[in-house]
């Protein structure tokens, strides 16, 4: 247990639907992140957020939506996503940008 | 931040020790060596970091060389369940904004 929790734990959703994931960390952290991986790929950084303000966009695409109403809650709001999408999301969170804890991830499915 | 190089994959007999190496030519001053590693399918596991000293945990050891430009996470006695994905990162320590890059890693392999 790493005290960063994600929900739910797999998804499978078709490129219409509009779906949600969701963080929530239990550990005070000031920042929260969110990484894709794909198939035997390395993880790539997605957001960052810091005191809530977003602080890192990695050109990603609208179609992936961030939210942190709070410094213990982070989401992600998927809308009309693509097959090439389907990938393992992670979070996670640090204190001060030093070492991450991570949560188990969102294993994503899109049809 | 700098880049790093590390082999694809290693194997180690269960028991022994496994010795993961990583380069890293170009870090800065000012950069921490940290290792994470990755369990098939989980988030990747915060292992051990550090700047200029050798440091232990109960999890590893750091062995970082002299001029910097290289170190060793050693595994004392690797077991079956230590098997993953193993990640060698520079950055700077603090600062929230700071990116974490994950490179390919090592595939670590403990064979019974």
């Amino acid at each position: 247990e790493t005290g960063v929790t994600q929900t739910p734990r797999h998804l499978v959703m078709g490129m219409t639907n509009k779906k949600s994931l969701k963080c929530e960390q239990h550990l005070g952290h000031n920042a929260m992140y969110w990484y894709k991986q794909s198939a035997k790929k390395p993880l790539e950084l997605m957001f960052v957020y810091n005191f809530k303000e977003q602080t890192e966009n990695n050109s990603v695409p609208s179609r992936f939506s961030p939210e942190c109403p709070n410094s213990s809650h982070l989401f992600l709001h998927l809308h009309t996503l693509q097959p090439e999408d389907s990938a393992l999301y992670l979070c996670a969170s640090s204190q001060q940008g030093e070492k991450l804890f991570f949560g188990s991830g969102t294993q994503l499915s899109v049809l | 931040d700098a880049k790093t190089t590390q082999p694809p994959s290693m194997d180690c007999a269960e028991g022994r020790a496994a010795n993961l190496p990583c380069n890293h030519s170009t870090i800065s001053g000012n950069e921490y060596v940290y290792w994470y590693r990755q369990i098939h399918s989980q988030g990747p596991q915060y292992i051990i970091h550090g700047l200029k000293n050798n440091e232990t945990n109960e999890m590893a050891s750091l062995i970082i060389t002299e001029d910097r430009k290289s170190s060793t996470l050693i595994l004392p006695h690797a077991t079956l369940r230590d098997t993953a994905v193993y990640y060698c990162i520079v950055k700077v320590g603090q600062g929230g904004s700071e990116k974490l890059v994950f490179g390919k890693g090592t595939k670590l392999t403990v064979n019974p």
